[in-house]
Protein backbone atom coordinates (compact mmCIF):
# COMPACT_ATOMS: atom_id res chain seq x y z
CA UNK A 1 0.00 0.00 0.00
CA UNK A 2 1.32 3.40 -1.30
CA UNK A 3 2.45 5.29 2.01
CA UNK A 4 4.01 9.03 3.11
CA UNK A 5 7.65 8.45 4.08
CA UNK A 6 9.63 10.92 6.29
CA UNK A 7 13.05 11.66 7.21
CA UNK A 8 14.63 11.96 9.27
CA UNK A 9 12.77 9.85 11.83
CA UNK A 10 14.32 11.70 14.99
CA UNK A 11 16.84 14.91 14.70
CA UNK A 12 18.49 16.68 17.48
CA UNK A 13 20.05 20.08 16.96
CA UNK A 14 21.49 23.20 18.32
CA UNK A 15 18.87 26.70 18.79
CA UNK A 16 19.89 28.98 16.03
CA UNK A 17 20.65 25.78 13.03
CA UNK A 18 19.12 24.86 10.32
CA UNK A 19 16.90 22.06 9.79
CA UNK A 20 15.30 20.52 6.81
CA UNK A 21 12.73 17.89 7.27
CA UNK A 22 11.85 15.55 4.18
CA UNK A 23 9.09 14.15 2.55
CA UNK A 24 7.95 11.84 -0.17
CA UNK A 25 4.50 12.35 -0.31
CA UNK A 26 2.12 9.57 -2.25
CA UNK A 27 2.94 9.46 -6.03
CA UNK A 28 -0.26 10.38 -7.52
CA UNK A 29 -1.03 13.13 -5.17
CA UNK A 30 -0.46 16.38 -5.71
CA UNK A 31 -1.84 18.43 -2.63
CA UNK A 32 0.57 18.65 0.56
CA UNK A 33 0.43 19.28 4.05
CA UNK A 34 2.79 20.13 6.73
CA UNK A 35 1.41 19.62 10.48
CA UNK A 36 2.95 20.23 13.95
CA UNK A 37 2.45 18.66 17.29
CA UNK A 38 4.23 20.21 20.10
CA UNK A 39 5.01 17.14 23.18
CA UNK A 40 1.83 16.56 24.77
CA UNK A 41 -0.45 18.80 23.00
CA UNK A 42 -3.37 18.55 20.10
CA UNK A 43 -1.50 18.14 15.90
CA UNK A 44 -1.18 21.75 14.45
CA UNK A 45 -1.85 22.87 10.38
CA UNK A 46 1.22 24.56 9.40
CA UNK A 47 0.95 25.02 5.61
CA UNK A 48 -0.78 23.57 2.19
CA UNK A 49 0.75 23.32 -0.76
CA UNK A 50 -0.27 22.86 -4.57
CA UNK A 51 0.94 23.46 -8.14
CA UNK A 52 4.16 24.74 -6.09
CA UNK A 53 3.25 27.36 -4.01
CA UNK A 54 1.87 27.36 -0.68
CA UNK A 55 -1.87 27.77 -1.06
CA UNK A 56 -2.82 28.05 2.64
CA UNK A 57 -0.48 28.64 6.01
CA UNK A 58 -1.44 29.19 9.23
CA UNK A 59 -0.16 31.88 11.91
CA UNK A 60 2.48 29.61 13.09
CA UNK A 61 4.25 29.30 9.72
CA UNK A 62 6.11 32.51 10.18
CA UNK A 63 9.21 33.67 8.06
CA UNK A 64 11.61 31.36 9.38
CA UNK A 65 9.74 28.38 8.25
CA UNK A 66 9.62 27.51 4.31
CA UNK A 67 8.56 24.63 2.17
CA UNK A 68 9.82 23.48 -1.13
CA UNK A 69 9.15 20.76 -3.98
CA UNK A 70 13.01 20.83 -5.35
CA UNK A 71 11.83 17.79 -7.25
CA UNK A 72 9.47 15.31 -8.74
CA UNK A 73 8.85 13.29 -5.55
CA UNK A 74 10.23 15.43 -2.57
CA UNK A 75 8.61 18.10 -0.29
CA UNK A 76 10.65 19.85 2.15
CA UNK A 77 10.23 22.22 5.74
CA UNK A 78 13.32 24.16 6.56
CA UNK A 79 13.38 26.33 9.42
CA UNK A 80 16.14 28.58 9.38
CA UNK A 81 17.07 29.50 12.16
CA UNK A 82 15.35 27.02 15.24
CA UNK A 83 14.60 27.75 18.60
CA UNK A 84 13.27 25.69 21.35
CA UNK A 85 9.91 26.20 20.75
CA UNK A 86 10.19 24.47 17.58
CA UNK A 87 11.00 21.47 19.40
CA UNK A 88 8.29 19.11 18.53
CA UNK A 89 6.94 16.04 16.04
CA UNK A 90 6.54 17.36 12.47
CA UNK A 91 3.86 14.99 9.78
CA UNK A 92 4.15 15.64 6.66
CA UNK A 93 0.60 14.38 4.24
CA UNK A 94 -1.01 14.24 1.13
CA UNK A 95 -3.91 13.90 -0.80
CA UNK A 96 -5.16 13.46 -3.80
CA UNK A 97 -5.37 16.26 -6.75
CA UNK A 98 -9.29 16.64 -7.53
CA UNK A 99 -10.60 15.99 -3.94
CA UNK A 100 -9.70 18.73 -2.35
CA UNK A 101 -11.97 19.32 0.59
CA UNK A 102 -13.63 16.02 0.77
CA UNK A 103 -10.71 13.63 0.31
CA UNK A 104 -8.48 11.65 2.79
CA UNK A 105 -5.42 13.29 4.33
CA UNK A 106 -2.25 10.63 4.27
CA UNK A 107 -0.20 11.15 7.10
CA UNK A 108 3.75 10.11 7.47
CA UNK A 109 4.92 8.94 10.62
CA UNK A 110 6.52 11.55 12.00
CA UNK A 111 9.99 13.12 12.37
CA UNK A 112 10.89 14.50 15.60
CA UNK A 113 12.85 17.77 16.04
CA UNK A 114 14.67 18.28 19.63
CA UNK A 115 16.63 21.56 19.77
CA UNK A 116 18.48 21.98 22.38
CA UNK B 1 -13.18 28.59 13.69
CA UNK B 2 -14.22 24.61 14.53
CA UNK B 3 -14.50 23.41 17.35
CA UNK B 4 -13.66 19.33 17.93
CA UNK B 5 -14.61 18.35 21.22
CA UNK B 6 -13.34 15.04 22.40
CA UNK B 7 -14.31 12.64 25.24
CA UNK B 8 -13.50 11.15 27.88
CA UNK B 9 -10.08 13.17 27.76
CA UNK B 10 -8.76 9.43 29.76
CA UNK B 11 -10.00 6.29 30.05
CA UNK B 12 -8.23 3.17 31.34
CA UNK B 13 -9.30 -0.30 30.29
CA UNK B 14 -9.15 -4.05 31.31
CA UNK B 15 -7.67 -5.75 28.54
CA UNK B 16 -10.91 -7.50 27.16
CA UNK B 17 -13.50 -4.91 27.40
CA UNK B 18 -15.28 -2.48 24.90
CA UNK B 19 -15.11 1.63 24.76
CA UNK B 20 -16.96 4.48 22.80
CA UNK B 21 -14.97 7.53 22.21
CA UNK B 22 -17.24 10.49 21.14
CA UNK B 23 -16.04 13.14 19.15
CA UNK B 24 -17.95 16.53 18.33
CA UNK B 25 -18.02 19.42 16.18
CA UNK B 26 -19.22 22.95 15.63
CA UNK B 27 -19.95 22.98 12.34
CA UNK B 28 -20.66 21.00 9.40
CA UNK B 29 -18.11 19.06 7.75
CA UNK B 30 -17.14 17.30 4.30
CA UNK B 31 -14.25 15.25 6.16
CA UNK B 32 -13.57 13.55 9.07
CA UNK B 33 -10.79 11.11 10.02
CA UNK B 34 -10.10 9.00 13.00
CA UNK B 35 -6.22 8.78 13.82
CA UNK B 36 -4.66 6.67 16.49
CA UNK B 37 -0.70 7.60 17.62
CA UNK B 38 0.80 5.26 18.96
CA UNK B 39 3.66 5.63 21.90
CA UNK B 40 6.57 6.51 19.38
CA UNK B 41 4.44 9.41 18.22
CA UNK B 42 3.32 7.79 15.10
CA UNK B 43 0.12 8.78 13.42
CA UNK B 44 -1.91 5.98 12.39
CA UNK B 45 -4.90 6.27 9.86
CA UNK B 46 -7.89 4.39 11.34
CA UNK B 47 -11.05 6.20 9.22
CA UNK B 48 -12.12 8.43 6.88
CA UNK B 49 -15.98 8.67 7.83
CA UNK B 50 -17.53 11.79 6.79
CA UNK B 51 -20.94 10.02 7.42
CA UNK B 52 -21.65 6.48 7.67
CA UNK B 53 -20.73 3.63 9.28
CA UNK B 54 -17.38 1.60 8.80
CA UNK B 55 -15.48 -0.97 10.39
CA UNK B 56 -11.91 -2.05 10.85
CA UNK B 57 -11.26 -5.30 12.51
CA UNK B 58 -12.20 -4.48 16.15
CA UNK B 59 -12.54 -0.97 15.61
CA UNK B 60 -15.58 0.75 13.24
CA UNK B 61 -16.64 4.43 13.90
CA UNK B 62 -19.73 5.83 13.11
CA UNK B 63 -20.15 9.84 11.80
CA UNK B 64 -24.08 11.62 12.06
CA UNK B 65 -22.79 14.60 10.76
CA UNK B 66 -26.62 16.15 10.77
CA UNK B 67 -26.11 16.12 14.14
CA UNK B 68 -22.01 16.87 14.32
CA UNK B 69 -20.82 13.98 15.95
CA UNK B 70 -18.72 11.32 15.43
CA UNK B 71 -18.03 7.87 17.63
CA UNK B 72 -15.26 5.35 17.67
CA UNK B 73 -16.13 1.69 19.21
CA UNK B 74 -12.61 -0.11 20.45
CA UNK B 75 -14.23 -3.94 20.92
CA UNK B 76 -12.28 -6.39 22.93
CA UNK B 77 -9.64 -3.90 24.00
CA UNK B 78 -5.75 -5.07 23.36
CA UNK B 79 -2.86 -3.18 25.39
CA UNK B 80 -2.02 -2.71 21.43
CA UNK B 81 -4.85 -0.53 21.51
CA UNK B 82 -3.11 1.92 23.56
CA UNK B 83 -2.51 5.42 23.04
CA UNK B 84 -4.08 8.58 21.70
CA UNK B 85 -7.16 8.59 19.73
CA UNK B 86 -7.65 12.10 17.73
CA UNK B 87 -10.45 13.09 15.44
CA UNK B 88 -9.94 15.74 12.93
CA UNK B 89 -12.29 17.68 10.61
CA UNK B 90 -12.77 19.90 7.46
CA UNK B 91 -15.26 22.83 7.45
CA UNK B 92 -17.40 22.53 4.55
CA UNK B 93 -16.40 24.91 2.16
CA UNK B 94 -14.11 25.22 -0.43
CA UNK B 95 -10.81 25.19 0.83
CA UNK B 96 -7.16 23.07 1.18
CA UNK B 97 -8.56 19.99 3.46
CA UNK B 98 -7.15 21.95 6.02
CA UNK B 99 -8.02 19.33 9.22
CA UNK B 100 -8.54 20.62 12.44
CA UNK B 101 -7.51 18.13 15.55
CA UNK B 102 -9.10 17.81 18.77
CA UNK B 103 -7.32 17.56 21.87
CA UNK B 104 -7.27 13.49 21.47
CA UNK B 105 -8.62 10.48 24.06
CA UNK B 106 -5.58 9.31 26.04
CA UNK B 107 -6.49 5.43 26.18
CA UNK B 108 -4.58 2.89 28.41
CA UNK B 109 -5.22 -0.83 28.37
CA UNK B 110 -4.26 -2.79 31.21
CA UNK B 111 -3.59 -6.48 31.45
Amino acid sequence: EPEVTQTPSHQVTQMGQEVILRCVPISNHLYFYWYRQILGQKVEFLVSFYNNEISEKSEIFDDQFSVERPDGSNFTLKIRSTKLEDSAMYFCASTEAGVVNTGELFFGEGSRLTVL
Amino acid sequence: GIQVEQSPPDLILQEGANSTLRCNFSDSVNNLQWFHQNPWGQLINLFYIPSGTKQNGRLSATTVATERYSLLYISSSQTTDSGVYFCAVVLYFYGNNRLAFGKGNQVVVIP
